[in-house]
């Protein structure tokens, strides 16, 4: 069965700290990847996306991933994180099967100390 | 900027009462998402269509709950009776094809 598995609830980091968020993923196929951004009583905003090609994918707010087919895994990173950057973090898999499901992770809450 | 846009925002409403949530996808996409994000289960996918046909409802209750877009601008999420264990976020999402579906501001339940 198809799942997605963020193993850190939460994560505390210092501002200026850098930041590496995990994912891995269970399909058989080749996924879609997705990470998610959701700041308290907001929706769901994308950070970035993996369909295909380089596996370092840069995103929005200076966030980058990397797609490592060999370990499932399509882990979030931010070189020096801000302030504003604390919020619950959502890894995604699209499932490339024709039903255009997406699987969602159970997130990452990150709080980022001043 | 497009959005996906849901009402009501919030919603209180009494056991055994129906509760209809409204969806208006961004105007162009052919897929729609209902997901509900509680603190114990996350975000769950309920139902989606694509090009207005359900495609997929099978995480949804289905005694209580409906689904339906009557045309391409608007999809709602009915649950009738509503219980106390149906208090939630519940989010709309839009897409195109495969392209990475873009959510709504979600409609807060709350079930007394």
């Amino acid at each position: 069965a198809q799942s997605v598995t963020q193993p850190d609830i939460h994560i505390t980091v210092s501002e200026g700290a850098s930041l590496e968020l995990r994912c891995n993923y269970s399909y058989g196929a080749t996924p879609y990847l997705f990470w998610y951004v959701q700041s308290p009583g907001q929706g769901l905003q994308l950070l970035l996306k993996y369909f295909s090609g380089d596996t370092l994918v840069q995103g929005i707010k200076g966030f980058e991933a990397e797609f490592k087919r060999s370990q499932s895994s399509f882990n979030l990173r931010k070189p020096s994180v801000h302030w504003s950057d604390a919020a619950e973090y959502f890894c995604a898999v699209g499932l490339t099967s024709g039903t255009y499901k997406y699987i969602f992770g159970t997130g990452t809450r990150l709080k980022v100390l001043a | 900027d497009a959005r996906v846009t849901q009402t009501p925002r919030d919603k209180v409403t009494e056991m055994g009462q129906e509760v209809t949530m409204r969806c208006q996808p961004i105007l162009g996409h052919n897929t729609v998402f209902w997901y509900r994000q509680t603190m114990m289960q996350g975000l769950e996918l309920l139902a989606y269509f694509r090009n207005r046909a359900p495609l997929d409802d099978s995480g949804m209750p289905k005694d209580r709950f409906s689904a339906e877009m009557p045309d391409a601008t608007l999809a709602t999420l009915k649950i009738q009776p509503s219980e106390p264990r149906d208090s939630a976020v519940y989010f709309c999402a839009s897409g195109l094809n495969i392209e990475s579906p873009i959510f709504g501001q979600g409609t807060r339940l709350t079930v007394v």
